[in-house]
């Protein structure tokens, strides 16, 4: 079965500082791959996705992330965070029909 | 770009009640959308697939007397959580997709049940 393991709850970064956020995924086709942003109490922005081609794809907000098949990845990372980048970040894969499987998601706090 | 826009933003009911939430494709038609649910600092899990005109498909485990879906027209369709509970206070998520992939997704942005 389709699964995606984000193994970290709570990261904590200062400003200006790199950031990645790792994700894990199980899925036995190549995989469709997501990466959205939550703020509180709100819905989901789509940050970048990933088909098929270059397995560095470039999203918005200055984050970017790489696919590796042979490590069943796909981090996102940023390389200077800001104080607005505070959010939840949640990795999806694509489970066919349309439906979206989301790990459990990865709060980023950000220091001054 | 797309939007979705999904209403009411908060509401909040009496235990026994049912409560209706839509979700509407603002400048696209949307041939599939999606409901999931989120409970606080937990990740969104898919309730039910709503194609239009036709009926919704179910989660396993979902109960889809408790949650009626009706996607009635291109642009909008509507989760009902009938004789609500306070287990089914939780964050409700729609998404809609007009692509054929697809996985062209545009979320709305929640509504937040609280059932008292």
């Amino acid at each position: 079965a389709q699964s995606v393991t984000q193994p970290d709850i709570h990261i904590t970064v200062s400003e200006g500082a790199s950031l990645e956020l790792r994700c894990n995924y199980s899925y036995g086709a190549t995989p469709y791959l997501f990466w959205y942003v939550q703020s509180p109490g709100q819905g989901l922005q789509l940050l970048l996705k990933y088909f098929s081609g270059d397995t560095l794809v470039q999203g918005i907000k200055g984050f970017e992330a790489e696919f590796k098949r042979s490590q069943s990845s796909f981090n996102l990372r940023k390389p200077s965070v800001h104080w607005s980048d505070a959010a939840e970040y949640f990795c999806a894969v694509g489970a066919g029909g349309g439906k979206l499987i989301f790990g459990q998601g990865t709060e980023l706090s950000v220091k001054p | 770009g797309a939007v979705v826009s999904q209403h009411p933003s908060r509401v909040i009911c009496k235990s026994g009640t049912s409560v209706k939430i839509e979700c509407r494709s603002l400048d696209f038609q949307a041939t599939t959308m999606f409901w999931y649910r989120q409970f606080p600092k937990q990740s969104l899990m898919l309730m039910a697939t709503s194609n239009e005109g036709s009926k919704a498909t179910y989660e396993q485990g979902v109960e889809k007397d408790k949650f009626l879906i009706n996607h009635a027209s291109l642009t909008l369709s509507t989760l009902t959580v009938t004789s609500a509970h306070p287990e089914d206070s939780s964050f409700y998520i729609c998404s809609a997709t007009q692509g054929t992939s697809g996985y062209g997704y545009t979320f709305g942005s929640g509504t937040r049940l609280t059932v008292v």
